[in-house]
This record gives structure tokens, C-alpha cells and sequence, in this order.
């Protein structure tokens, strides 16, 4: 079975801290993503990376970074978490773009408080 | 960058088709189109894409327009399994691969 797992389901953080949220694929795409959602908006794209070391912005880039060293894993890091940051943050892969799939993992429930 | 309108909901009853629609009108000639659905506190989860022609698989039938401005989800047997919001989505071929989503069609399934 192709599995996208993310690092935790819920996590709680002080405004200020340092976040990580790490996403790891099993299926060896190229492309991963990283996704927030929130009721009434949807789902908007964060960043994305087509390759080890690769990133493109998304719509919504402000406030986060991103790390991709190896294939298979892609970490969002919030360097400071700010309240507006509350939300699911979603993870997903695919193997080649414009076709195919995208695999999404289940999620992480950030609150900052 | 192209995108996508959907209805915020809709509603059907078990065991009949339920129609999705998705309009388009300024899709670009290597975009494919995509459906994802998403049931409640889980990651979306992949329905069926197209380019062009008509397209079936085990979950749906996708129908797309001829001048491929429109496209709509067809699920043929509407189960109360089936209730979830309905994502179209429009995705590149080449490039930054930018994705487009919509707000999504609420799908609710009366028993």
C-alpha cells in the first residue's frame, strides 16, 4: 500500500516557538507538497518540491520554509508560530506532474496558542 | 492561473447517481483535470483525472466538455460512504506545477 505518514496528528505550540512538521513517502515520487486548510478557504498550497533540494512557493509561502535532503521526506518548519498559523496542515506526493495522483497523508491539527 | 467553480452543495439520496459539476473556462490546453474528495478528518483522497476523453474507474466516471470548459464527477450509485466535499482540481504538466482548487462541492447523502 502507498503511504504518506506525517509526524503527528495534533500538536499544540506556543506562539513564538519553533515548528516542525515532517512528511514522509514510501512510493519514491519526485514531487511533494505541503498544503494548509481551513474552513471556508479550502485548501491552499504552501510549497512544493519537484526534486531533492528543489522548492517553489505556493500561494500562501509567507511565514513558513521548507526542507527537502532526501527523497522522501519534506519538512514544513514554522521558524516563529504566530496564532494565524492555527490550522491542518496536509502532506502529499506524486510521482510525475500533470498525471496521475496525488497521495496525501492525515494530516497534522496545529494550534498555536 | 486557471480555476476551477463548483457549487458549495449538493444533495442526493442512497443508491441514486449524483452528478458534480465543475466549471473551467479558462483551462489551458495541457492542464489535466483532477477530482479528489475528502471525508470528515481525513486527507483528501483521490477520485479519478482526465485530459480529454471520458474517463471510468472503479469509484466514478469522469464526463469532460468538448471544449473542455467544464467537467463533471458522476457517481453512478451514491452510497452513504460517499458524502464528502468534491474537489476539482486543474493540474499543469510542465513547470512550477502551481495547482488550482476550488472550494470544493459538499456532498451530502440522504439515506
Amino acid at each position: 500500500d502507498v503511504k504518506v505518514t506525517q509526524s503527528s496528528r495534533y500538536l499544540v505550540k506556543r506562539t513564538g516557538e519553533k515548528v516542525f512538521l515532517e512528511c514522509v513517502q514510501d512510493m519514491d515520487h519526485e514531487n511533494m507538497f505541503w498544503y494548509r486548510q481551513d474552513p471556508g478557504l479550502g485548501l491552499r498550497l504552501i510549497y512544493f518540491s519537484y526534486d531533492v533540494k528543489m522548492k517553489e512557493k505556493g500561494d500562501i509561502p509567507e511565514g513558513y520554509s521548507v526542507s527537502r535532503e532526501k527523497k522522501e521526506r519534506f519538512s514544513l518548519i514554522l521558524e516563529s508560530a504566530s496564532t494565524n498559523q492555527t490550522s491542518m496542515y496536509l502532506c502529499a506526493s506524486s510521482q510525475s506532474a500533470g498525471r496521475g495522483e496525488q497521495y496525501f497523508g492525515p494530516g497534522t491539527r496545529l494550534t498555536v496558542t | 492561473d486557471a480555476k476551477t467553480t463548483q457549487p458549495n452543495s449538493m444533495e442526493s439520496n442512497e443508491e441514486e447517481p449524483v452528478h458534480l459539476p465543475c466549471n473551467h473556462s479558462t483551462i489551458s490546453g495541457t492542464d489535466y483535470i483532477h477530482w479528489y474528495r475528502q471525508l470528515p478528518s481525513q486527507g483528501p483522497e483521490y477520485v479519478i483525472h482526465g485530459l480529454t476523453s471520458n474517463v471510468n474507474n472503479r469509484m466514478a466516471s469522469l464526463a469532460i466538455a468538448e471544449d473542455r470548459k467544464s467537467s463533471t464527477l458522476i457517481l453512478h450509485r451514491a452510497t452513504l460512504r460517499d458524502a464528502a466535499v468534491y474537489y476539482c482540481i486543474l493540474r499543469g504538466i510542465q513547470g512550477a506545477q502551481k495547482l488550482v482548487f476550488g472550494q470544493g462541492t459538499r456532498l451530502t447523502i440522504n439515506p
